[in-house]
């Protein structure tokens, strides 16, 4: 079975100094991971996805995160932070279709909210 | 073009009640997935059409809960007989394929439903 924790409710930061949003995840199959980021009253939006290529992995505005096999963690990261970057955030996993039983759906985090102090 | 929509925006309805929820996904996607994001509770998958496949109901909370679409493109998520916890909000994606990491899914903005 798949999981994913976001291991913050809520980060805060100033603007200007870097991000960093936990994720943890656990897979029986080589997962594949996605950031997605919700502002507020908007849909979803995908940030970046990893599907086994590399394991930095270059997302929109200016977000990156890093897959880490070893210790199960697809932590996203941005070396400053901007005032429109507060919105929260979902890591989320999911396996191929069939792959033990799997619907292959995508599985959230509960999410963490990021804030921006000026 | 247009993303996903989705209507209503709001939906404040009395506990009992049947609801309905509408999805027009983007032109030409042939896959189209329902959400629900409840208060603390994150995403959690309902339902999932491809094509002119069977649905995948896998994740419908109850059978008060059921899913159409019409003609491959639009949806409806019915609720029937409406419960104080099925308040959440309702989140409608599609995506060009079905399942997998090389399909993203294009989410709508959600209807916030809310029972009284």
């Amino acid at each position: 079975a798949q999981s994913v924790t976001q291991l913050d409710s809520h980060v805060s930061v100033s603007e200007g100094t870097p991000v960093l949003l936990r994720c943890n995840y656990s897979s029986s199959y080589s997962p594949s991971l996605f950031w997605y980021v919700q502002h507020p009253n908007k849909g979803l939006q995908l940030l970046l996805k990893y599907t086994s290529a590399a394991t930095l992995v270059k997302g929109i505005n200016g977000f990156e995160a890093e897959f880490k096999k070893s210790e199960t963690s697809f932590h996203l990261t941005k070396p400053s932070a901007h005032m429109s970057d507060a919105a929260e955030y979902f890591c989320v996993v999911t396996s191929p279709r069939g792959y033990g039983g799997s619907q292959g759906n995508l599985i959230f985090g509960k999410g963490t909210k990021l804030s921006v102090k000026p | 073009g247009a993303g996903v929509s989705q209507s209503p925006s709001n939906k404040v309805t009395e506990k009992g009640k049947d609801v309905e929820l509408r999805c027009d996904p983007i032109s030409g996607h042939t896959a189209l997935y329902w959400y629900r994001q409840s208060l603390g509770q994150g995403l959690e998958f309902l339902i999932y059409f491809q094509g002119n496949s069977a649905p995948d109901k896998s994740g419908l909370p109850s059978d008060r809960f059921s899913a159409e679409r019409t003609g491959g493109s639009v949806s409806t998520l019915t609720i029937q007989r409406t419960q104080q916890e099925d308040s959440a909000v309702y989140l409608c994606a599609s995506s060009l394929r079905g399942w997998g990491a090389n399909n993203e899914q294009f989410f709508g903005p959600g209807t916030r439903l809310t029972v009284l």
